[in-house]
């Protein structure tokens, strides 16, 4: 079983609506990623928390808001969305030691907008 | 810039048959990771193995192996005596850091459909 849990697993949203996609590690990992992953294609990084610093956003909208409260949680806040949003969105985390980084991902969250 | 190339699209086998996925990549970075990821209709990504450049020793875990050849950028990954629930959609991946974190340079995947 994965070590990132990740809430909901489905989320059917209208475009006028706000929500929030969870995820929750306890590896003691203090890097922690959102990606995007669209039918048929691999994932695409959104953003890349280190820290609980921001670090890396690859010019995803601002309808997608990223928040880390502390080094065990992530939070996508969703504002807005365009049916094109629709896609699953992983969450994700890792740690670098001596011999290396590995990401570990989560169950994803299946994310509907109508 | 990095490059991950799975020219397999699609493989379909039957049960109990060998099957090798291709992985080819480019990077200029002289230490990299490469990795191999399951992904089942469920959706979660499925760590697999990593592989570090400095460490060219093949692996083999069960009924997966892997062959990491530097000399020609390629990590390929066998499945021997496949079964059905194998069947999945498999990303080979490179690796860059980023800080503490890093970024992920993934292939466009192969679905391997396994039938009985």
């Amino acid at each position: 079983d994965t070590e990132v849990t990740q809430t909901p697993k489905h989320l059917v949203m209208g475009m006028t609506n706000k929500k929030s996609l969870k995820c929750e590690q306890h590896m003691g990992h203090r890097a922690m990623y959102w990606y995007k992953q669209k039918a048929k294609k691999p994932p695409e990084l959104m953003f890349v928390y280190s820290y609980e610093k921001l670090s890396i956003n690859e010019s995803v909208p601002s309808r997608f808001s990223p928040e880390c409260p502390n080094s065990s949680l992530l939070n996508l806040h969703l504002h807005a969305l365009q049916p094109e949003d629709s896609a699953l969105y992983l969450c994700a985390s890792s740690q670098w030691d001596r011999s290396g980084n590995t990401i570990y991902f989560g169950e994803g969250s299946w994310l509907t907008v109508v | 810039a990095q490059k991950v190339t799975q020219a397999q699209t699609e493989i379909s086998v039957v049960e109990k048959e060998d099957v090798t996925l291709d992985c080819v990549y480019e990077t200029r970075d002289t230490t990299y990771y490469l990795f191999w990821y399951k992904q089942p209709p469920s959706g979660e990504l499925v760590f697999l193995i990593r592989r570090n450049s400095f460490d060219e020793q093949n692996e083999i875990s069960g009924r997966y192996s892997w062959n990491f050849q530097k000399s020609t950028s390629s990590f390929n990954f066998t499945i021997t005596a496949s079964q059905v629930v194998d069947s999945a959609v498999y990303f080979c991946a490179l690796s860059e850091r980023e800080g503490n974190g890093s970024r992920l340079t993934f292939g466009e995947g192969t679905q391997l459909t396994v039938n009985p």
